[in-house]
């Protein structure tokens, strides 16, 4: 079956904006998610947007979903060391579907 | 006090061996999920269970078997461990109904090394 996709690594110097982007696979889907995983520590939900959205802003992070090209990116504003993390999107197509995650992206953020 | 919490948090063992990951939660959620993390994959779903007396198999189930024993209660098995079972192991809840439904929240991890 198709996969959620993600680049696996991105670098970015210290207060520099980062975007990490998203290809999912089911246009059906009714939530698409984005979790950060710190080291050594489990995914923690970041954020999240309904199907029904274009655009969240939450502080430093703003996502963007585009449904027609199933694509999804998260924006992370003045980017500090704090960020680096693997950052995963999901999908979720509701009823009994299971969520779907994606391979994860790597932020190092460079001092 | 942590939601989801698992047991052991890391764990060597040898080929052949039998193995038991825990998972406990204090979510009151009806779903849980196991899943194993591996570098470059992601997050694979190995079973999950929607309430007590409903599991289902992930897309690589094999090798594993889970139990159910309570809605807080989902523990992974590994009957006979093999190194390529090294890996992460993550437990995550979610609830059935509502705004969040599928929501999923993770406890902290699982370290296991088969050697």
């Amino acid at each position: 079956g198709e996969d959620v996709e993600q680049s696996l690594f991105l670098s970015v110097r210290e207060g520099d904006s980062s975007v990490i982007n998203c290809t999912y696979t089911d246009s059906s889907s009714t939530y698409l998610y984005w979790y950060k995983q710190e080291p050594g520590a489990g995914l923690q939900l970041l954020t999240y947007i309904f199907s029904n959205m274009d655009m969240k802003q939450d502080q430093r992070l703003t996502v963007l979903l585009n449904k027609k090209d199933k694509h999804l990116s998260l924006r992370i504003a003045d980017t500090q060391t704090g960020d680096s993390a693997i950052y995963f999107c999901a999908e979720n197509p509701g009823g009994y579907q299971k969520v779907t995650f994606g391979t994860g992206t790597k932020l190092q953020v460079i001092p | 006090d942590a939601d989801v919490t698992q047991t052991p948090r890391n764990r060597i063992t040898k080929t052949g061996k039998r193995i038991m990951l825990e998972c406990s939660q204090t979510k009151g959620h009806d779903r849980m999920y196991w899943y194993r993390q591996d570098p470059g994959l992601g997050l694979r779903l190995i079973y999950y269970s929607f309430d007590v007396k409903d599991i289902n198999k992930g897309e690589i189930s094999d090798g594993y078997s889970v139990s159910r024993q309570a809605q807080a209660k989902f523990s992974l098995s590994l009957e006979s461990a093999i190194p390529n079972q090294t890996a992460l192991y993550f437990c995550a809840t979610s609830e059935t109904s509502g705004r969040f439904t599928d929501t999923q929240y993770f406890g902290p991890g699982t370290r296991l090394t088969v050697l």
